[in-house]
């Protein structure tokens, strides 16, 4: 089946770092979201892409337009409060009632 | 204040006995999705429905159920309960079937089974 592969797993970010979020896809993806879920478990939607990049914040997502197998989150100047699990979700070409997510990267930002 | 609700916020069961997990959206929305979130595994879809019927299932067992009685509604029943059904498990809605640019999530039922 498609599989969506995080990396890396877990993170460790001092406050004021950049750092980026990668998702590989197996097979050519129509859209990609980002979300995060926070230390009460709840999810919350980041960014969704079908193509190209959006920025919201320190907060940067793109989403290779060409193959449409990965994408990247990049975490500008990093604080605490960044800290959560990021998880990617993609939507396949021919399957568009339901995402299939990645495993997630756990990211700590420490002072 | 939160738009999708999701009662209980955490559920202990013994094994085989039966849970109903409720969803309830005040988005206005008309499509609900059931998610589940195993240790260590990948969020995972479980069902979709559109206009309160039931559009995708990707859930195997039969033992899944789920339940729309209102347009608002999207309730999980699980019979015959497995330690191994143990997870997080997450409503979420979104205008229509395909606009999975504005899904949103409930804050998760997290299951325990004894």
């Amino acid at each position: 089946g498609d599989q969506v592969e995080q990396s890396p797993s877990a993170l460790s970010l001092h406050e004021g770092t950049d750092s980026a979020l990668r998702c590989n896809f197996t097979t050519t993806m129509r859209s990609v979201q980002w979300f995060r879920q926070n230390s009460r478990g709840s999810l919350i939607s980041l960014f969704y892409l079908a193509s190209g990049t959006k920025e919201n914040g320190r907060l940067k997502s793109a989403f290779d337009s060409k193959e449409r197998r990965y994408s990247t989150l990049h975490i500008r100047d990093a604080q605490l409060e960044d800290s959560g699990t990021y998880f990617c979700a993609a939507e396949a070409l021919n399957y568009a009632q339901g995402l299939t997510f990645g495993l997630g990267t756990r990211v700590s930002v420490f002072p | 204040d939160p738009k999708i609700i999701q009662k209980p916020k955490y559920l202990v069961a013994v094994t085989g006995s039966e849970k109903i997990l409720i969803c309830e959206q005040y988005l206005g929305h008309n499509a609900m999705y059931w998610y589940r979130q195993s240790a260590k595994k990948p969020l995972e879809f479980m069902f979709s429905y559109s206009y309160q019927k039931l559009m995708d299932n990707q859930t195997a067992s039969s033992r899944f159920q789920p339940q729309s009685s209102k347009k608002n509604h999207l309730d999980l029943q699980i019979t015959a309960l497995k330690p191994d059904d143990s997870a997080t498990y997450f409503c979420a809605s979104s205008q229509e079937l395909t606009d999975n640019e504005r899904l949103f999530f409930g804050h998760g039922t997290k299951l325990s089974v004894l």
